[in-house]
C-alpha cells in the first residue's frame, strides 16, 4: 500500500523568509501524482501545487515550488517570501490507482 | 457558490444515535470521495463513488457506516449507533478524474459524539 510520510509535525518561518516542508512516499507504481494541500484554520483543504511523476521538471506556482526526487521518493515544498496568510496545516498527498493518500501534515507558523 | 458543499457544518449527537451527512459535489464532477480527519492527523480515506457506483470502501468503514450516491449527484454518509470514537471531521471531495486533476474539498462536517 502507498504511504506518505511527513516527518516535521511543526515548522515556523519568519515573514518574508523561505521554508521547506519535507515529504517522502512509498509506492511501486510508476505513474502517479503528488500534491501539496493547504488547510487553514477554517479547515477547507486547498490545492497548493501538483506534480506529475512522469515530468522531470519541478512544478512551480508563484511563491510555491517543489523539489521532486523520484528515485528517492521525495517531494518537498518550498515556500518563498513567506506571508502571514501561509500559516496553516500542509498535507502532502499521493494518488496513482487509488484515491488520495495523505501524510499526517506539517503545521506551519509564520512569525511577523 | 459552485464549490463542494457539506451539510451540516457541525453535528453534536448522543452516543447510540444515528446521523446523516450530505455532500453536494461540483456539478460536472463524476467522482466523489469521503474522508475522515481527526485532530492533528491527515485525512483518512473512507469510500468513493464514480457516478452512482461505490467503487471502493476502506477497512475504516465499519458496518455502522453506509454511503450512497443515488443519482450520481449528491451523496450521503450515515453513521448508525454512533460511538465516541466516531467524533471527527468528515470531509467530502470531488474530482473529474482520479489523479489527473485535483480533488476539491468541502469545508467538512464536524461530528461530536457525547
Amino acid at each position: 500500500a502507498q504511504t506518505v510520510t511527513q516527518s516535521q509535525p511543526e515548522m515556523s518561518v519568519q515573514e518574508a523568509e523561505t521554508v521547506t516542508l519535507s515529504c517522502t512516499y512509498d509506492t511501486s507504481e510508476s505513474d502517479y501524482y503528488l500534491f501539496w494541500y493547504k488547510q487553514p484554520p477554517s479547515r477547507q483543504m486547498i490545492l497548493v501545487i501538483r506534480q506529475e511523476a512522469y515530468k522531470q521538471q519541478n512544478a512551480t506556482e508563484n511563491r510555491f515550488s517543489v523539489n521532486f526526487q523520484k528515485a528517492a521518493k521525495s517531494f518537498s515544498l518550498k515556500i518563498s517570501d513567506s506571508q502571514l496568510g501561509d500559516a496553516a496545516m500542509y498535507f502532502c498527498a499521493y494518488t496513482g490507482n487509488t484515491p488520495l493518500v495523505f501524510g499526517k501534515g506539517t503545521r506551519l507558523s509564520v512569525i511577523a | 457558490d459552485t464549490g463542494v458543499s457539506q451539510d451540516p457544518r457541525h453535528k453534536i449527537t448522543k452516543r447510540g444515535q444515528n446521523v446523516t451527512f450530505r455532500c453536494d459535489p461540483i456539478s460536472e464532477h463524476n467522482r466523489l470521495y469521503w474522508y475522515r480527519q481527526t485532530l492533528g492527523q491527515g485525512p483518512e480515506f473512507l469510500t468513493y463513488f464514480q457516478n452512482e457506483a461505490q467503487l471502493e470502501k476502506s477497512r475504516l468503514l465499519s458496518d455502522r457506516f453506509s454511503a450512497e450516491r443515488p443519482k450520481g449527484s449528491f451523496s450521503t454518509l450515515e453513521i448508525q449507533r454512533t460511538e465516541q470514537g466516531d467524533s471527527a471531521m468528515y470531509l467530502c471531495a470531488s474530482s473529474v478524474l482520479q489523479g489527473r486533476t485535483e480533488a476539491f474539498f468541502g469545508q467538512g462536517t464536524r461530528l461530536t459524539v457525547v
